[in-house]
């Protein structure tokens, strides 16, 4: 398994404002995922982050407005920008153990209210 | 890309009650895993299946891969079982994306 630890657990923000969630892992991995899951809603993958490269972002995200950071190979920050009521959601980040297709391991998640 | 569908959508039983959820995905996969998402937003790990059947106390799981489908099943279910239950795939292809099916929300009363 993996532990993962994520932080803020929760917060409330100001629409405009900025918020920056951090992951911490256990142990050194290649890959970091994030994760954005809207109210009554699925997971939906924003970006992968690898070390020492840009984040690779999924269609619809960008990286101006969800900047990432991957300083080293047990940490990564994910920062929501500008935000406004529909960045209300949770964010998780991930991580995955083994080589290839393996299992993959989420952190406690940060549950983001936008006002 | 692949996509995922679980069914049902929602479920309510009687504690006690015993009850399957299914996971139906377009392609073929690399790995299969199911997670509980408790109440306060955390995804637990439930299994890891790509195949075959494995079984951690009242919770069970088979994949059949060549049929594209999961089951997971819940005995004796408890309150402490209630949250939404997804199903997640990798498509292959160097793909490392998991995608999710929309969850089934189970609801046990007491």
């Amino acid at each position: 398994s993996a532990v993962i630890s994520q932080k803020p657990s929760r917060d409330i923000c100001q629409r405009g404002t900025s918020l920056t969630i951090q992951c911490q892992v256990d142990s050194q991995v290649t890959m970091m995922f994030w994760y954005r899951q809207q109210p009554g809603q699925s997971l939906t993958l924003i970006a992968t982050a690898n070390q020492g490269s840009e984040a690779t972002y999924e269609s619809g995200f960008v990286i101006d407005k969800f900047p990432i950071s991957r300083p080293n190979l047990t940490f990564s920050t994910l920062t929501v920008s500008n935000m406004s009521p529909e960045d209300s959601s949770i964010y998780l980040c991930s991580v995955e153990r083994g080589v290839g297709f393996t299992e993959a391991f989420f952190g406690q998640g940060t549950r983001l209210t936008v006002v | 890309g692949i996509q995922v569908e679980q069914s049902p959508p929602d479920l309510i039983l009687q504690e006690g009650a015993n009850s399957t959820l299914r996971c139906n995905f377009s392609d073929s996969v690399n790995n299969l895993q199911w997670f509980h998402q408790n109440p306060w937003g955390q995804l637990i790990n439930l299994f890891y299946i790509p195949s075959g059947t494995k079984q951690n106390g009242r919770l069970s799981a088979t994949t059949v891969a060549t049929e594209r489908y999961s089951l997971l099943y819940i005995s004796s279910s408890q309150t402490t079982d209630s949250g939404v239950y997804f199903c997640a795939v990798y498509s292959g292809a160097g793909s490392y994306q998991l995608t999710f099916g929309k969850g089934t929300k189970l609801s046990v009363i007491p």
